[in-house]
């Protein structure tokens, strides 16, 4: 059975402060891929980033960071100097196999980015 | 990126009436869209795999009867909640795959919020 878990329901920081959010996936899969995405207030699903089971290189992207590590099945994503805008509910999310596309979500972390 | 739109975003309606809710793949072809239930405060939670030209796959505890899917064309995917009731009262998200590329990520539609009073 596949699993995503985001230990961390709620996160409050002040501005500036880095944040990492915690994501720990279980697959007996091979293949699959992980996802982050960012849901503000409005609902919609912001994709962030995606990765593949193949490709273990940690990612960069401004102020956004992910670390994925297969020895701990973790995919833990962060953000340095955080702002006020960033505050929404991230999910983590894998899709097993490389046909199947239908997303597995943890529960969510809601973060809070205080001025 | 490509774009999934979704209509309404947000719907109100009364206890025993029937909605149904657009997902439209505007800019690509979609052999396959899925769409998702929102609960406030929770995750999203799989509710169906629609094919393009065949029946919707349903996950399990999902009503078919009750949530009706179409997909009748590569670019359209509709939910029909039937009867519905309170209890369905939930935020309803449809993403959708490009046809023909193996190696890319599912779109969101930015979501339909249904109140049923």
């Amino acid at each position: 059975a596949q699993k995503v878990t985001q230990a961390q329901t709620e996160i409050s920081v002040v501005e500036k402060e880095d944040v990492t959010l915690d994501c720990v996936y279980e697959t007996r899969d091979t293949t699959y891929y992980l996802f982050w995405y960012k849901q503000p207030p409005s609902g919609e699903l912001v994709f962030l980033i995606r990765r593949n089971s193949f490709d273990e290189q940690n990612e960069i992207s401004g102020r956004y960071s992910w670390n994925f590590q297969k020895s701990t099945s973790s995919f833990n994503f962060t953000i340095t100097a955080s702002q006020v805008v960033d505050s929404a509910v991230y999910f983590c999310a894998l899709s097993v196999g490389d046909s199947s596309y239908k997303l597995i979500f943890g529960s969510g972390t809601r973060l809070l980015v205080r001025p | 990126g490509a774009v999934v739109s979704q209509h309404p975003s947000r719907v109100i309606c009364k206890s025993g009436t029937s909605v149904k809710i657009e997902c439209r793949s505007l800019d690509f072809q979609a052999t396959t869209m899925f769409w998702y239930r929102q609960f406030p405060k929770q995750s999203l939670m799989l509710m169906a795999t629609s094919n393009e030209g065949s029946k919707a796959t349903y996950e399990q505890g999902v009503e078919k009867d009750k949530f009706l899917i179409n997909h009748a064309s590569l670019t359209l995917s509709t939910l029909t909640v039937t009867s519905a009731h309170p209890e369905d009262s939930s935020f309803y998200i449809c993403s959708a795959r490009w046809a023909g590329a193996k190696n890319t990520e599912a779109f969101f539609g930015q979501g339909t919020r249904l109140t049923v009073v």
